[in-house]
């Protein structure tokens, strides 16, 4: 079985901070992982997906994530955070045999101060 | 390039009524997923279609929801009857093939009120 944990179902920070969206997950396969942002009334949009090869994922808009098989996690930043970065996050997980069913966590809502 | 459009984006009914959602995936994608997003919560998959087969709907609740993908183009996801508790938001996704490593691209929902 599969399951994701994301820490803090809301983090706050200031226009230019660093932004820091935690995410665990639990795997007995090698997974793939995904960061994926919802803006309100909006479709989920992909930042970045993990499948192999190199650990730091560069995605849109600015953010990385890197991917820790030791700490099973993966977690999301980005190094000066944009008023439009205001948005829910979500970290996902699949592989194995699961095919294209993500495991959702449940969400980081990401609050940006002027 | 179009995404994946959905219809409608808002629906209001009283409970034990029938209500069905539709989605058209993004052209020449032959996997569709129907997902279901709770408030405050993830989505978690309803039904993942490879053209026109139903490959995963474990978690879809066979005694009142049901879907089909004719054609394997468009889909529909109907509920009869709907109960309070199927208030939230409906998402379909679409993706090129049917590996785990395919990106899903997803429509903007319909929210589904039922009071």
């Amino acid at each position: 079985a599969q399951s994701v944990t994301q820490l803090g179902s809301h983090v706050s920070v200031s226009e230019g901070a660093l932004v820091l969206l935690r995410c665990n997950y639990s795997s007995s396969v090698p997974p793939y992982l995904f960061w994926y942002v919802q803006y309100p009334n909006q479709g989920l949009q992909l930042l970045l997906k993990y499948t192999t090869g190199a650990t730091l994922v560069k995605g849109i808009n600015g953010f990385e994530a890197e991917f820790k098989k030791s700490e099973t996690s993966f977690h999301l930043t980005k190094p000066s955070a944009h008023m439009s970065d205001a948005a829910e996050y979500f970290c996902a997980v699949t592989g194995g045999n699961q095919g294209g069913k993500l495991i959702f966590g449940q969400g980081t809502e990401l609050s940006v101060k002027p | 390039e179009a995404g994946v459009v959905q219809s409608p984006r808002y629906k209001i009914i009283e409970k034990k009524q029938p209500v069905a959602f539709w989605c058209n995936p993004i052209s020449g994608h032959n996997t569709l997923y129907w997902y279901l997003q709770n408030l405050g919560q993830g989505p978690e998959l309803l039904i993942r279609y490879e053209n026109e087969e139903a490959v995963d709907d474990s978690q879809l609740p066979k005694d009142r929801f049901s879907a089909e993908r004719l054609k394997g183009v468009d889909s529909t996801l109907k509920i009869q009857p709907a109960e309070l508790g199927d208030s939230a938001v409906y998402l379909c996704a679409s993706s090129l093939g049917w590996h785990a490593t395919d990106t899903q691209y997803f429509g903007p929902g319909t929210r589904l009120t039922v009071l």
